[in-house]
């Protein structure tokens, strides 16, 4: 069976640091990838897709940025954080024909 | 734009006492609407899949309905374990990467 793995769990970072947040998925081949981000009482908002190695759509101007260096591993990274960079970072796979997304449990960053 | 808007925003409910929550979408040739069950702190989780209007999905004391503008998720005799974020996602048939456009979510209570 598919299973999707992010970590950290939890993260507080001060504003200007850099991040790596990653995310992998196994029992799978050439999943679509993604980030979404999901701010406190709102929806998710899809921040960056994949569908294969080094290929990367962003969907949103952002301070953020996301690379696939392996076919089931998804980082998404920034050189300097800011404080509108808080919030719970979603990774899901999926995505191909008419399939659902399955997501990871996330991770809560807060820049300090 | 593809669009979902999801209400009520929360929702209380006693034990035992039925109701729906709503998803109005606008999309340009629907793929698939997409439920998902959010609990504090984790990763949403996929509930039901609805490609068609007049099509109904059943899960324990859920159930998912779709017209070709809202879908709706009823509740039939809730009980505490049901408390949780619900959330609707859109795929257009335009999509080709297989990315959801999320509603906002409704948050469920159920009291005992």
């Amino acid at each position: 069976s598919q299973t999707i793995h992010q970590w950290p769990a939890t993260l507080v970072q001060p504003v200007g640091s850099p991040l790596s947040l990653e995310c992998t998925v196994e029992g799978t081949s050439n999943p679509n990838l993604y980030w979404y981000r999901q701010a406190a009482g709102r929806g998710l908002q899809l921040l960056f897709y994949s569908v294969g190695i080094g290929q990367i759509s962003s969907e949103v101007p952002q301070n953020l940025s996301a690379s696939r260096p392996q076919d089931r591993q998804f980082i998404l990274s920034s050189k300097k954080l800011l404080l509108s960079d808080s919030g719970f970072y979603l990774c899901a796979w999926g995505g191909t024909g008419n399939s659902p997304l399955h997501f990871g449990n996330g991770t809560r960053l807060t820049v300090t | 734009e593809d669009q979902v808007t999801q209400s009520p925003e929360a929702l209380r409910l006693q034990e035992g006492e039925s109701s729906s929550l709503n998803c109005s979408y606008t999309v340009s040739g629907l793929r698939g609407l997409f439920w998902y069950r959010q609990d504090p702190g984790k990763g949403p989780e996929f509930l039901f899949t609805l490609y068609s209007a007049g099509e109904e999905k059943e899960k324990e004391r859920l159930k998912a309905t779709l017209t070709k503008k809202e879908s709706f998720l009823h509740i039939t005799a809730p009980k505490p374990e049901d408390s949780a974020t619900y959330l609707c996602a859109v795929q257009a048939r335009s999509s080709n990467t297989g990315k959801l456009i999320f509603g906002q979510g409704t948050t469920l209570q159920v009291k005992p």
